[in-house]
């Protein structure tokens, strides 16, 4: 069964700085799809980013990018630039091509301090 | 802008009632799935339907039903609620073709049971 992991429960960022929230999987699959989603504090989720496994370019979108590593089974967010509005909580989730199941990890909390 | 509506943000019920949360969006997905939010534990898929009236169980669906009568709306129930089953509720569509998978949510249903 695939499992998603998040080992950091919370961090936090100056604002303007950059930061990284770590995230590790574990699949036997080859064709799956890799996904950041943000929760801000009583707001809907929204996904921020997505990979997909065969693609070996990293996905970017404005601030955010990721480092997919496939092999290490890796996949970091890098948020440049913070900003208040990036506090939240975010959450990396696994998804199998043509499945229908996500797998989400325990989430990592992000403080922006002004 | 796709919208995905709970029927309450907040609600308080007494062990052994009987809980329906509603779920409704409107761009026409396929799929709908229900999920529950814990500290700790992220999100856990409780039950999800690719079609009207088909549904799947996930990963803890012991104490819940669903019904999906219209494809836009999709309806967790709990036969008694217990206190084990006070939790954030998120329900979730996303369309059925390969582009996407991205999954859209509500705003949740903070459910107490006392």
């Amino acid at each position: 069964a695939q499992t998603v992991t998040q080992s950091q429960p919370e961090m936090s960022v100056q604002e303007a700085e950059t930061v990284t929230l770590s995230c590790t999987y574990d699949t036997s699959e080859s064709d799956y799809y890799l996904f950041w989603y943000k929760q801000p504090p009583s707001r809907q989720m929204i996904l921020v980013i997505r990979q997909e496994a065969y693609k070996q370019q990293n996905a970017t979108e404005n601030r955010f990018s990721v480092n997919f590593q496939k092999a290490a089974k890796s996949f970091s967010l890098k948020i440049s630039d913070s900003q208040l509005g990036d506090a939240a909580m975010y959450f990396c989730a696994y998804l199998n091509t043509g499945g229908f199941k996500t797998i989400f990890g325990a989430g990592t909390r992000l403080f922006v301090k002004a | 802008d796709v919208k995905v509506t709970q029927s309450s943000r907040y609600l308080v019920k007494r062990t052994g009632e009987k809980v329906f949360l509603e779920c409704v969006q409107d761009m026409d997905h396929e799929n709908m799935f229900w999920y529950r939010q814990d500290p700790g534990l992220g999100l856990r898929l409780i039950y999800f339907s690719y079609d009207v009236k088909m549904k799947e169980k996930g990963d803890i669906p012991e104490g819940y039903s669903v019904s999906r009568e219209k494809k836009e709306r999709f309806s967790l129930i709990l036969e008694s609620a217990s206190t084990n089953q006070t939790s954030m509720y998120l329900c979730a569509s996303s369309p059925r073709t390969a582009s996407s998978y991205e999954q859209y949510f509500g705003p949740g249903t903070r459910l107490t049971v006392t």
